[in-house]
């Protein structure tokens, strides 16, 4: 069954503390993607990677960071720089074949 | 202006109508077309993608896009308490290096039965 995982489905930070968001895909994407989602507003891309071992930031990069060493797999940390951190964090991937996005099930950060 | 413009809603609808869900964009050089359902905390699932100008029906959707007047539109017929759900529109124009994506902020339909 081909699809994007990510997990887990709530995450709690304290303060000052790092976490890690999990994101795997199974449909041999090349490109993958996190996106912020606050209430009312429109997605916001904070990092991509086109290809393994190779990320760019997006409009929101400060404060997070990842890594890309497999082709499945997209970690985000949320650091403890990001002074704002609850929003439903999103990870999508694509193929090159045709140009859409596919999401997983998403992942809520919630501050403690 | 943001590059992409939708009008947050909500929407509320009678079951069996017609509904009409738009954006409009600024950026000439978009070619990619593509509308999302989001249910309540659930990730975004892709409903329809176009590419350039024209219609595309698929069931009791479809997809319009007037690259003219940069303005997009997803008509839902018969519509029913299941596609009570946010609708995002996104579009994209492929560059060498970079193919970021650009979301509308999405529209919240309520279907009432």
């Amino acid at each position: 069954d081909g699809g994007i995982t990510q997990s887990p489905k709530y995450l709690f930070r304290k303060e000052g503390q790092n976490v890690t968001l999990s994101c795997e895909q199974n449909l041999n994407h090349d490109a993958m993607y996190w996106y912020r989602q606050d209430p009312g507003q429109g997605l916001r891309l904070i990092y991509y990677s086109q290809i393994v071992n190779d990320f760019q930031k997006g409009d929101i990069a400060e404060g997070y960071s990842v890594s890309r060493e497999k082709k499945e797999s997209f970690p985000l940390t949320v650091t403890s720089a990001q002074k704002n951190p609850t929003a439903f964090y999103l990870c999508a991937s694509r193929s090159y074949r045709d140009e859409t996005q596919y999401f997983g099930p998403g992942t809520r950060l919630l501050v403690l | 202006q943001k590059e992409v413009e939708q009008d947050p809603g909500p929407l509320s609808v009678p079951e069996g109508a017609i509904v009409s869900l738009n954006c409009t964009y600024s950026n000439s050089a978009f070619q990619y077309f593509m509308w999302y359902r989001q249910y309540s905390r659930k990730g975004p699932e892709l409903l329809m993608y176009t590419y350039s100008s024209g219609n595309k029906e698929d069931g009791r959707f479809t997809a319009q896009v007037d690259k003219s007047s940069k303005y997009i539109s997803l008509f839902i017929r018969d519509s029913q308490p299941s596609d009570s759900a946010t609708y995002l529109c996104a579009m994209s124009a492929v560059e060498t290096s970079y193919d970021k994506v650009i979301f509308g902020p999405g529209t919240s339909l309520s279907v009432i039965p």
